[in-house]
């Protein structure tokens, strides 16, 4: 079952603007992380938020959390034609074998940068 | 990038054959996972490895099969593939289990049954 849904499902914006990109989920989580995947290619770790943080920063990405409403967000600053690419979030979820974790991908969001 | 190696990229094959994907890792990391990816239902996870000869059924297993008899390969085998398999396959390693590890994915693997 999905467990985080990315909103919008595409963007399109010029280059030097801002992107923003919305991520709900259902049940509690431990963290949530954020992966961009380029066209033809595996996806990328970017960045991991824990259940008690709300914000946090790294580099052009602003990630904020709020566990109350079960969103986060992926802010992406002074966007650049590189940018382009799906967005993912994820989080995550104790599965029944030998204690490990399973990470459950939204649809993602398809971000497009004009140059 | 993380050294991960998926082949075929590429495969087209009919209806009934068996198919086998390997994914093959050089960063030693225990953790192995293949993922499928379909238009409107993003990644969705088939099985994991926990360690070698150590497997478990994800999401959507049904169909498929895994093998680890080494740290560094991965196998993901469709005994006898339909057109429903047609789809793009990832493999992802993990150093170590945990809410807060970061998975690291291959290139994929392009399948297409007809």
């Amino acid at each position: 079952s999905q467990q985080g849904e990315e909103d919008p499902q595409a963007l399109s914006i010029q280059e030097g603007e801002n992107a923003t990109m919305n991520c709900s989920y259902k049940t509690s989580i431990n963290n949530l992380q954020w992966y961009r995947q380029n066209s033809g290619r595996g996806l990328v770790h970017l960045i991991l938020i824990r259940s008690n943080e709300r914000e946090k920063h790294s580099g052009r990405l602003r990630v904020t959390l709020d566990t109350s409403k079960k969103s986060s967000s992926l802010l992406i600053t002074a966007s650049r034609a590189a940018d382009t690419a799906s967005y993912f979030c994820a989080t995550d979820a104790r599965s029944s074998g030998a204690g490990s974790y399973q990470l459950t991908f939204g649809k993602g969001t398809k971000l497009s940068v004009i140059p | 990038d993380a050294g991960i190696t998926q082949s075929p990229r590429h495969k087209v094959t009919e209806t009934g054959t068996p198919v086998t994907l390997r994914c093959h890792q050089t960063e030693n990391h225990r953790y192995m996972y293949w993922y499928r990816q379909d238009p409107g239902h993003g990644l969705r996870l088939i099985h994991y490895s926990y360690g070698v000869k150590d497997t478990d059924k994800g999401e959507v297993s049904d169909g498929y099969s895994v093998s680890r008899s080494k740290t560094e390969d991965f196998l993901l085998t469709l005994e006898s593939a339909t057109s429903s398999q047609t789809s793009v396959y990832f493999c992802a390693i993990s150093e170590r289990t945990g809410a807060n590890q970061p998975q690291h994915f291959g290139d994929g693997t392009r399948l297409s049954i007809l």
